[in-house]
């Protein structure tokens, strides 16, 4: 049962447009999102994240949108660079008192064209 | 380079054998987290350590076993292992316990179990 789910294997944006990656999950005891991006040969690296008390968090050409009540988020690059031609992986934390388990989807991969 | 290390990088045994996976955190990171990414397969969490004590528990199977030694580097024990154990599998490591803890991951180790 995927409880974190990435229903786009792969999107195609032309550089310099915007980039949307969506996430869906389930848990309604999931507190804490956040993106990762890998590259091929390397494991994932920290993106971005947002607190289940925020609905948008923003970090220069990214932002992450959160919509609790679809139990959907989105992570949103403008503008798209060729360099963010990668894997993005959404996760989902849960847990308390710095005990957490953390759910990946299985990834969108993005490709960017110049 | 995230400063975390993983050896070996690559790894080809038959099934029923034992492996032994190895981490080190970046300096200074008190947790270390086990992962497995099976083809087409998001990141599976398996196991955390902080400071040499388990932490959380995902989903690992009771032939795998994990430990954190006192130097802080940390080993995953694939035992009886199965065709279908063959991932790459990934370590990450972060300072504390807190869910806004970045981590950091390795490049990974690739099993293959033939």
């Amino acid at each position: 049962d995927q409880q974190v789910k990435q229903n786009s294997p792969s999107l195609s944006v032309q550089e310099g447009r915007i980039s949307i990656l969506n996430c869906d999950y389930t848990n309604s005891m999931f507190d804490y999102f956040l993106w990762y991006k890998k590259y091929p040969a390397e494991g994932p690296t920290f993106l971005i994240s947002i607190s289940s008390i925020k609905d948008k968090n923003e970090d220069g050409r990214f932002t992450v949108f959160l919509n609790k009540s679809a139990k959907h988020l989105s992570l949103h690059i403008v503008p798209s660079q060729p360099g963010d031609s990668a894997v993005y992986f959404c996760a989902a934390s849960e847990g308390t008192s710095g005990t957490y388990k953390y759910i990946f989807g299985t990834g969108t991969r993005l490709k960017v064209l110049a | 380079d995230s400063g975390v290390t993983q050896t070996p990088k690559h790894l080809i045994t038959a099934t029923g054998q034992r492996v032994t996976l190895r981490c080190s955190p970046r300096s200074g990171d008190l947790s270390v987290y086990w992962y497995q990414q099976s083809l087409d397969q998001g990141l599976q969490f398996l196991i955390q350590y902080y400071n040499g004590e388990e932490r959380a528990k995902g989903n690992i199977l009771e032939r795998f076993s994990a430990q954190q030694f006192p130097d802080l580097h940390s080993e995953l024990n694939l035992s009886s292992l199965e065709l279908g154990d063959s991932a790459l599998y990934f370590c990450a490591s972060s300072v504390g316990v807190g869910r806004w803890e970045t981590q950091y991951f390795g490049p990974g180790t690739r099993l293959l179990v033939l």
